[in-house]
């Protein structure tokens, strides 16, 4: 099974800096079948991106997503205190399709 | 729109059994693999089960297998989770979630519902 590893564990940034979430998987990702969730206190996970680098839909285009192979990475450029929540990433290439252990971010 | 809602979580003791169910609503239910995502409290999430659109293809993270069982009524809508012989480790939200597009498991999850909470007494 492919095991993701977050990094970092919390990241404290302010209002209008740049976030940069790691995720790196335990064997190359079919396919860049990477995805990326954003998760807030007592909500369910929304689907930021997936195919490693694509926009789900009414996703702001602050939000991008780059990588391959073993080595992906989301960004949120211009911060905004909504962004404050857990990141996770998932590989859905593969089952399990795991998720890793998730990034918080706060603002 | 598209809304799922799970039902069914509760508190019941370890060895126990429970059934969640997801009503699906806002999108041709029978055109999608559904999926049962869990977490546990103020921990990460596991995914653990997903259903063929047509109900014939199921697929189980090891935690679960033989103990799980995910099914589904497209005439109800609705999507299924058999819990059986629980444990305290079982204890999480239970989320069903939608499969993106193409007719796989191999995709990622674009609506879920807000959860049903199960807890596993010892």
């Amino acid at each position: 099974e492919i095991v993701l590893t977050q990094s970092p564990g919390t990241l404290s940034l302010s209002p209008g800096e740049r976030a940069t979430l790691s995720c790196r998987a335990s064997q190359v990702l079919a396919a860049s079948y990477l995805a990326w969730y954003q998760q807030k206190p007592g909500q369910p996970p929304r689907l930021l991106i997936y195919g490693a680098s694509r926009r789900a839909a009414g996703i702001p285009d602050r939000f991008s997503g780059s990588g391959s192979g073993t080595d992906f990475t989301l960004t949120i450029s211009r911060l905004e205190s909504e962004d404050s929540a857990v990141y996770f990433c998932q590989q859905y290439g593969n089952s399990p399709l795991n998720f890793g252990g998730g990034t918080k971010v706060e603002i | 729109q598209v809304q799922l809602v799970e039902s069914g979580g509760g508190l019941v003791k370890s060895g126990g059994s429970l059934r969640l169910s997801c009503a699906a609503s806002g999108f041709s239910f029978s055109d999608y693999y559904m999926t049962w995502v869990r977490q546990a409290p103020g921990k990460g999430l596991e995914w653990i089960a997903c259903i063929s659109n047509t109900g014939d293809s199921m697929y189980y993270a090891d935690s679960v297998k033989g103990r799980f069982t995910i099914s589904r009524d497209s005439a109800e809508n609705s999507l299924y989770l058999q819990l059986s012989s629980l444990r305290v480790e079982d204890t999480a939200v239970y989320f069903c979630a939608r499969g993106l597009g193409v007719l796989t498991v191999y995709v990622p999850l674009d609506f879920w519902g807000q959860g049903t909470l199960v807890t596993v007494s010892s």
